[in-house]
């Protein structure tokens, strides 16, 4: 078993929609939580960054952690064309720089 | 500020060459992680350099080896490439092991 699972998709949704991206885990020593995009031959580039539990906004996008259930949610409201890309979830320990990073979603917002 | 830079972007080697990457941290960071990207396994950890020294190292064999320099660049060797070294090798700076990690956009590695 994956220490990290995350549904690959792909997931399409109309312009406008509310988008629910998930990962959940395994290991509880887990304590910094972030989400990532990632475009077609591009890097990943940083979207959300949570320490520990909690729900954190930011524009469109809302980063959800339950630790007591080992489950992390996105959110992207009234999604965008634009937003059609690869999310990774990604989380780590206490002092360590090691990510461990789900598989990724591919989403792709139609017009 | 600057982002991660990573060189080359691109590059064709063949089964049992060796290759270096290199990678250039944002300004004022000190710590480099590496990561192996393959549709198979997604993004893997390799390894950690802090101020010159490894504090983490991920699953991969011993062909997989890295330095940090006193100005925090950093590179990373794979010698007797296998084709199941084919990836994307991904840079990425922080500046301490408990902050974000923000990416470089790559190295592109094709082995044949």
């Amino acid at each position: 078993q994956k220490e990290v699972e995350q549904d690959p998709g792909p997931l399409s949704v109309p312009e406008g929609a509310i988008v629910s991206l998930n990962c959940t885990y395994s290991n509880s020593a887990f304590q910094y939580f972030m989400w990532y995009r990632q475009y077609s031959r591009k890097g990943p580039e940083l979207l959300m960054y949570t320490y520990s539990s909690g729900n954190k906004e930011d524009g469109r996008f809302t980063a959800q952690v339950d630790k007591s259930s080992k489950y992390i949610s996105l959110f992207i409201r009234d999604s965008q064309p634009s937003d059609s890309a690869t999310y990774l979830c990604a989380m780590s320990a206490l002092n360590t720089g090691k990510l461990i990073f789900g598989q990724g979603t591919t989403l792709q917002v139609k017009p | 500020k600057a982002g991660v830079t990573q060189t080359p972007r691109y590059l064709i080697k063949t089964r049992g060459q060796q290759v270096t990457l290199s990678c250039s941290p944002i300004s004022g960071h000190r710590s480099v992680s590496w990561y192996q990207q393959t549709p198979g396994q997604g993004l893997q950890f390799l390894f950690e350099y802090f101020s010159e020294t490894q504090r983490n190292k991920g699953n991969f064999p011993g062909r997989f080896s890295g330095r940090q320099f006193s100005n925090s660049r950093s590179e990373m060797n794979v010698s007797t490439l296998e084709l199941g070294d084919s990836a994307l090798y991904l840079c990425a700076s922080s500046s301490s092991s408990r902050d974000t990690q923000y990416f470089g956009p790559g190295t592109r590695l094709t082995v044949l």
